[in-house]
């Protein structure tokens, strides 16, 4: 079956920098566009960024932009999200996705990332 | 594009039929999407391309629409339907999430 599993998060300090990783598993990873999104506190669902399968196309939502690179690696069926300048409105649960034409059909469990001081 | 879902909250009783709407603000065709999502998991995909009901889902959902103006409709609501839910548009980049609807027991 399906596996998306996330790791890397935690508490980082305002300017501060983290990586996220998503071990993929139970489908041809290579294949598959990828996707983070994140749910923020008291927010609603928010896009992030998004992958070719190939890893030669990348889009990032304006919030982002410039500050996160999203990347993958389809030998270890790995996908990243390295946040960079990371402000106090980043503070969110960060999902990894999976995504087909026509929607996103399979989500990690979700991974917190705190920026506080 | 933003997408506009109304109401952003709501609430029903177990048996009653609800309708959330989503607004594009501009066509968007049939690249539209529905999720649920309930406190600490993570959203699940209910109906895509605005009226395919996703594979496991139950028949009870339903969804419709093109272009700009979608319905996400619940025919006899469970227990287990009360969470929030969001429209998604996939039809070009930046993809977008409405603000969602939360619906609770009332």
């Amino acid at each position: 079956q399906v596996q998306l599993v996330e790791s890397g998060g935690g508490v980082v300090q305002p300017g501060g920098s983290l990586r996220l990783s998503c071990e993929a598993s139970g489908f041809t990873f290579s294949t598959y566009a990828m996707h983070w999104g994140r749910l923020a506190p008291g927010k609603g669902l928010e896009w992030v960024a998004v992958i070719w399968s190939d890893g030669g196309t990348k889009y990032y939502a304006d919030s982002v932009k410039g500050r996160f690179t999203i990347s993958r690696d389809n030998a270890k069926n790995i996908l990243y999200l390295q946040m960079n300048s990371l402000r106090a409105e980043d503070t969110a649960v960060y999902y990894c996705v999976r995504s087909v034409q026509y929607g996103f059909d399979h989500w990690g469990q979700g991974n917190l990332v705190t920026v506080s001081s | 594009i933003q997408l506009t879902q109304s109401p952003s909250s709501l609430s029903a009783s177990v048996g009653d039929r609800v309708t959330i709407t989503c607004r594009a603000s501009q066509g968007i065709r049939n690249f539209l999407a529905w999720y649920q999502q309930k406190p600490g998991k993570a959203p699940d995909l209910l109906i895509y391309a605005a009226s395919t009901l996703q594979s496991g889902v139950p028949s009870r959902f339903s969804g419709s629409g093109s272009g700009t103006d979608f319905t996400l409709t619940i025919s006899g609501l469970q227990p287990e339907d009360f969470a929030t839910y969001y429209c998604q548009h996939l039809d070009s980049m930046p993809i977008t999430f409405g603000q969602g609807t939360r619906l609770e027991i009332k």
